[in-house]
């Protein structure tokens, strides 16, 4: 069974631009999640979907924004970079959600100059 | 808010040797508690997941207990080898995440 899928797995963007990151989850997971890692902060939750719909969201700025589609496939857009948002931006799925077993994508390494 | 500390943050042995990491949380009210193993930029492994029913699982050398009153996990090592070098995080449902323990292993 192929896993979690993220794509690109490297960007490099310029302050003030914006950024799509796309996940492709397990095949059977409805639940998407979002997490952005770095090294002062570790691991911080964004926001989770699940059907279409945004179930769960952390406290990150309006700037970060995410969907999913049809195909549990989830994107996640960033507006307005600015420095501070230069992390690894990691992706997991699960068959129920933020309750259940976890399983991360490789993630996306955003570098914003 | 639930809050999660894992101790210690970096932590060297010499090769064959067993070792316990150390995962605590301030709320007992979790859905479960995993482990995963995450290698130098790239993404989470997830090594063994415990139902908040559950005291322990085992997976291979890896043995993880769970002692919810308390709000303490540990995750068990036994015979540690140079592939085992990578951060260990753990994670209690829904949503929150130790910042890991930095685990090399010397040949």
């Amino acid at each position: 069974k192929a896993g979690v899928t993220q794509t690109p797995r490297y960007l490099i963007k310029t302050r003030g631009q914006q950024v799509t990151l796309s996940c492709s989850p397990i095949s059977g997971h409805r639940s998407v999640s979002w997490y952005q890692q770095t090294p002062g902060q570790g691991l911080q939750f964004l926001f989770e979907y699940f059907s279409e719909t945004q179930r769960n969201k952390g406290n990150f700025p309006g700037r970060f924004s995410g969907r999913q589609f049809s195909n549990s496939r989830s994107e996640m857009n960033v507006s307005t970079l600015e420095l501070g948002d230069s992390a690894l931006y990691l992706c997991a799925s699960s068959f129920t959600g933020v309750w259940d077993e976890q399983y991360f994508g490789p993630g996306t390494r955003l570098t914003v100059t | 808010k639930q809050e999660v500390t894992q101790i210690p943050a970096a932590l060297s042995v010499p090769e064959g040797e067993n070792l316990v990491l150390n995962c605590s949380f301030t709320d007992s009210a979790i859905y479960n508690l995993q482990w995963f193993r995450q290698d130098p930029g790239k993404g989470l492994t997830s090594l063994l997941l415990i139902q908040s029913s559950q005291r322990e699982q085992t997976s291979g050398r890896l043995n993880a207990s769970l002692d919810k009153s308390s709000g303490r996990s540990t995750l068990y090592i036994a015979a540690s080898q140079p592939g085992d070098s990578a951060t260990y995080l753990c994670a209690v449902t829904p949503l929150v995440f130790g910042k890991g323990t930095r685990l090399s292993v010397i040949a």
